[in-house]
């Protein structure tokens, strides 16, 4: 149980185009979802808290015009990396909250040229 | 005194031994205490967590022992294996922002046969 899921897994663009990385819950419905960004050999950065029927909210120092989410329902969440720059290349991983626990998805490995 | 910091960064263990990773936090708030692992390129799962109430818990071959007068937790893996090298992330949350999941630096482990 509590299985999240991500896609795509990974993705190549061009500098300049929007890339949407979408992020499921697939056997639980949440109410509140999380993107966060992972560098290499480094932990984990919240950068937006997800919630159902609301706008995000965005932790210090991310743009949100940049990184645009949407909780359209109950069971999915999307960000999406607006005219993507190789700064914005990434490991972004999506996770939803169960009770207590957050549950990760296996993460969106991103690559702008 | 929102942080969470974990030692050691990086820790080598024969297959069999103990592999022992330690947690310190100072915001007597915090009311959760998770463990997740995360292999290479992929998300974070969600090994084990543990509350104050309890100075230990043990599922399977991992132990989160907790030492709530000294603010410390940490995670033992008994009988290690190959398949146990990955990092290994604490995290905690309190009761009055249950959203937010403060990560320690991670502990990148390798069991050696």
């Amino acid at each position: 149980g509590a299985v999240v899921s991500q896609h795509p897994s990974w993705v190549i663009c061009k500098s300049g185009t929007s890339v949407k990385i979408e992020c499921r819950s697939l056997d639980f419905q949440a109410t509140t979802m999380f993107w966060y960004r992972q560098f290499p050999k480094q932990s984990l950065m919240l950068m937006a808290t997800s919630n159902e029927g609301s706008k995000a909210t965005y932790e210090q120092g991310v743009e949100k015009d940049k990184f645009l989410i949407n909780h359209a329902s109950l069971t999915l969440s999307t960000l999406t990396v607006t005219s993507a720059h190789p700064e914005d290349s990434s490991f972004y991983i999506c996770s939803a909250r169960l009770g207590r626990n957050q549950y990760f998805g296996p993460g969106t490995r991103l690559l702008v040229l | 005194q929102q942080q969470v910091k974990q030692s050691p960064q990086s820790l080598i263990v024969q297959k069999g031994g103990i592999s022992i990773i330690n947690c310190a936090y100072e915001n007597t708030a915090f009311d959760y205490f998770p463990w997740y692992q995360q292999f290479p390129g992929k998300g974070p799962a969600l090994l084990i967590a543990i509350r104050p109430d309890v100075s230990e818990k043990k599922e399977g071959r991992f132990t989160i022992s907790f030492n709530k007068s000294a603010k410390q937790f940490s995670l033992h893996i008994m009988d290690s294996q190959p398949g146990d090298s990955a990092t290994y992330f604490c995290a905690a949350s309190s009761a009055y922002n249950t959203d937010k999941l403060i990560f320690g630096t991670g502990t990148r482990l390798q069991v050696f046969p």
